[in-house]
């Protein structure tokens, strides 16, 4: 067990709507990261948070959004959903802003039809 | 684009058998990474090698670093059943650059060990 929580583990939704990822991360990291994982893209780093600010951002679509809050709970939203994001969702997280082992949580499968 | 390009996509071995998977990346670097991935679970990470060094182990892994070719091999020695999986090499950008903190992850070698 990593430590890090993320939730729902699957999620089945339909195209044009918005879901929302929630992730706990390890007790005591101040670090969030956001990646999706696709057949043909690979693993992608979408974005990260560190101590509730935006630290770097990777190809994260205008569609999609994501907070950390002052618990250090992240979410991820992804609204206008095509087909083609369906994917597995990832969340990690470290105790610092970079240049260390990142801990991963187990994934959300989303599948939009 | 992907920062890291993993060789070979597929390996399948025999078990005690040693597996090699090898990485190339393109921009300078923090440091390498290795990670692994049973089918369709959350990454684990094995083992982190920084710029500065060459080889690091830990327990049946052994890691290369080449800067000067910007590569790096991942040894697992005596392979047993349990570590099939998919292995990724992911890479940190350098401290003040664009990249840092944001791991980058190659396209993963898929590893299947036959008892």
């Amino acid at each position: 067990d990593s430590g890090v929580t993320q939730t729902p583990k699957h999620l089945i939704t339909a195209t044009g709507q918005r879901v929302t990822l929630r992730c706990s991360p390890r007790s005591g990291d101040l670090s969030v990261y956001w990646y999706q994982q696709s057949l043909d893209q690979g693993l992608q780093f979408l974005i990260q948070y560190y101590n509730g600010e935006e630290r770097a951002k990777g190809n994260i679509l205008e569609r999609f959004s994501a907070q950390q809050f002052p618990d250090l709970h992240s979410e991820l939203n992804l609204s206008s959903l095509e087909l083609g994001d369906s994917a597995l969702y990832f969340c990690a997280s470290s105790s610092h802003g970079g240049g260390e082992k990142l801990f991963f949580g187990s994934g959300t499968q989303l599948s939009v039809l | 684009s992907q920062q890291g390009e993993e060789d070979p996509q597929a390996l399948s071995i025999q078990e005690g058998e040693n597996a090699t998977m090898n990485c190339s990346y393109k921009t300078s670097i923090n440091n390498l990474q290795w990670y692994r991935q049973n089918s369709g679970r959350g990454l684990v990470h094995l083992i982190l090698i920084r710029s500065n060094e060459r080889e690091k182990h830990s327990g049946r892994l052994r890691v290369t670093l080449d800067t000067s070719k910007k590569s790096s091999s991942l040894l697992i020695t005596a392979s047993r059943a349990a570590d099939t999986a998919s292995y990724f090499c992911a890479t940190d950008g350098s401290p003040g650059g664009t990249s840092y903190g944001k791991l980058t992850f190659g396209q993963g070698t898929i590893l299947t060990v036959h008892p």
